[in-house]
């Protein structure tokens, strides 16, 4: 069974301070990982996916990375406006046409609050 | 803006009530997952629909059911609600079942009394 676990829960960090969230995963076999921001009560917004162990990706003060075991998102000089849920989800690969999984699963999330 | 319209935003039933929620893909986009998200949990897959058939469930009960419309319009259907059902739903659209992840709507927020 897939599983996606994501750390910490939540974190605070004051405007300009740069952190680290982290992913890790477990997949028979991985198609792709991907990194969602969720503001409350709105659907997850696209902002990565990772195919492969040492891919990198970016997007303004995000970056991606991807080891065989576990993602990192990081945020470099992060502003309140960053502040939202990350979401981490992974999709199998080759098993992926079996019944229940073509699908996505989803780690719980990192809560992440910036003030200025 | 993704091109995934969800219907309505929000909604309050009664326990025991049945609910259709609305999802309109992008044009050309062949599948749709519909997910389910408890508050403070990451979206769990409910099922998945390409070309008008269910192409894959996760782990919920049959009062979970679906359709697909060949005019990229889908519908979640619950029967029976409970209050545990209270939840975020989402649904996302892809052009075939292996290129998902990409395009979310914003969600219909159920809330079971």
């Amino acid at each position: 069974e897939d599983q996606v676990t994501q750390s910490p829960e939540a974190l605070r960090l004051q405007e300009g301070e740069s952190s680290s969230l982290n992913c890790s995963y477990t997949v028979s076999g991985l198609r792709g990982l991907f990194w969602y921001r969720q503001d409350p009560g709105k659907g997850p917004e696209f902002l990565f996916t990772l195919y492969s162990a040492g891919e990198e990706k970016e997007k303004e003060r995000l970056k991606a990375t991807l080891t065989k075991k576990e993602s990192f998102l990081h945020i470099t000089a992060p502003k309140p406006e960053d502040s939202a849920t990350y979401l981490c989800a992974v999709q199998a690969e080759g098993l992926s046409w079996r019944v229940g999984r073509r699908a996505l699963t989803f780690g719980s999330g990192t809560r992440l609050q910036v003030q200025p | 803006e993704t091109g995934v319209t969800q219907s309505p935003t929000h909604l309050i039933k009664t326990r025991g009530q049945q609910v259709t929620l609305r999802c309109s893909s992008q044009s050309g986009h062949n599948t749709v997952s519909w997910y389910q998200q408890a508050l403070g949990q990451g979206p769990q897959f409910i099922f998945q629909y390409y070309r008008e058939e269910e192409n894959g469930r996760g782990n919920f009960p049959p009062r979970f059911s679906g359709l697909q419309f060949p005019n990229y319009s889908s519908e979640l259907n619950v029967n029976a609600l409970e209050l545990d059902d209270s939840a975020l739903y989402l649904c996302a659209s892809s052009l075939t079942p292996r290129l998902i992840g990409a395009f979310f709507g914003q969600g219909t927020r159920l809330t079971v009394v």
